[in-house]
């Protein structure tokens, strides 16, 4: 099976713009999560998606959105970019049995804010 | 709220050395995970730990689940320089999953 893929690999944005991130999930894998990692905070929870619908929510301000498609693959927004939104962001998705709670990672987004 | 920590931050070893990481959360965990990240990599899943002072073996590596479920270990027996890279703990409490802040491992040849 293909893995977690995410697009584009690398952005380079500047402040006061918009971003969308892409994620495609694991074939048959149903949950999406995705991940902020910076090298001062380790890796932040965004929010987790799971057959459309957002099933829970990190500790992040409104500028971050995100949706999911009814053929599992995501797609998380930023607007309004500030300097501290440079980062690399991470989804991972999840297979469907309920007896794990394994995340398999995509090799992420690397954000730049100029 | 929420917090899974995990000591040390840091740590540089001779390689054949062990190496230690630990991960301790304020709450009770339903499951801990272990996951390796190596250098400009993402992470990848390592295992799974769910009863309550379990302990799994994989080759040198040797994890724990401890009898609360609220904190768990990470040894390596004998480093290698392949080992090099970021471990995370993580864990599920109720809806939401908590990544600890990662340990770094350098090994030195």
């Amino acid at each position: 099976k293909a893995g977690v893929t995410q697009t584009p690999r690398y952005l380079i944005k500047t402040r006061g713009q918009q971003v969308t991130l892409s994620c495609s999930p694991i074939s048959g894998h149903r949950s999406v999560s995705w991940y902020q990692q910076t090298p001062g905070q380790g890796l932040q929870f965004l929010f987790e998606y799971f057959s459309e619908t957002q099933r829970n929510k990190g500790n992040f301000p409104g500028r971050f959105s995100g949706r999911q498609f009814s053929n599992s693959r995501s797609e998380m927004n930023v607007s309004t970019l500030e300097l501290g939104d440079s980062a690399l962001y991470l989804c991972a998705s999840t297979p469907p049995t309920g007896a794990t709670d394994t995340q398999y990672f995509g090799p992420g987004t690397r954000l730049t804010v100029l | 709220g929420q917090q899974v920590m995990q000591i040390p931050q840091y740590q540089h070893v001779q390689e054949g050395e062990d190496f230690t990481t630990y991960c301790n959360s304020s709450t009770t965990l339903s499951n801990i995970q272990w996951y390796k990240q190596r250098p400009g990599g993402h992470p990848v899943f390592l295992i799974q730990l769910v009863k309550s002072g379990e302990v799994k073996k994989q080759k040198r590596l040797t994890f724990q689940f401890g009898e609360a479920k609220k904190n768990s270990s990470l040894h390596i027996t004998a480093t290698q320089t392949t080992d090099v890279g970021t471990y995370f703990c993580a864990g599920r409490n109720f809806n939401k999953f908590y990544f600890g802040s990662g340990t770094k491992l350098n090994v030195k040849p």
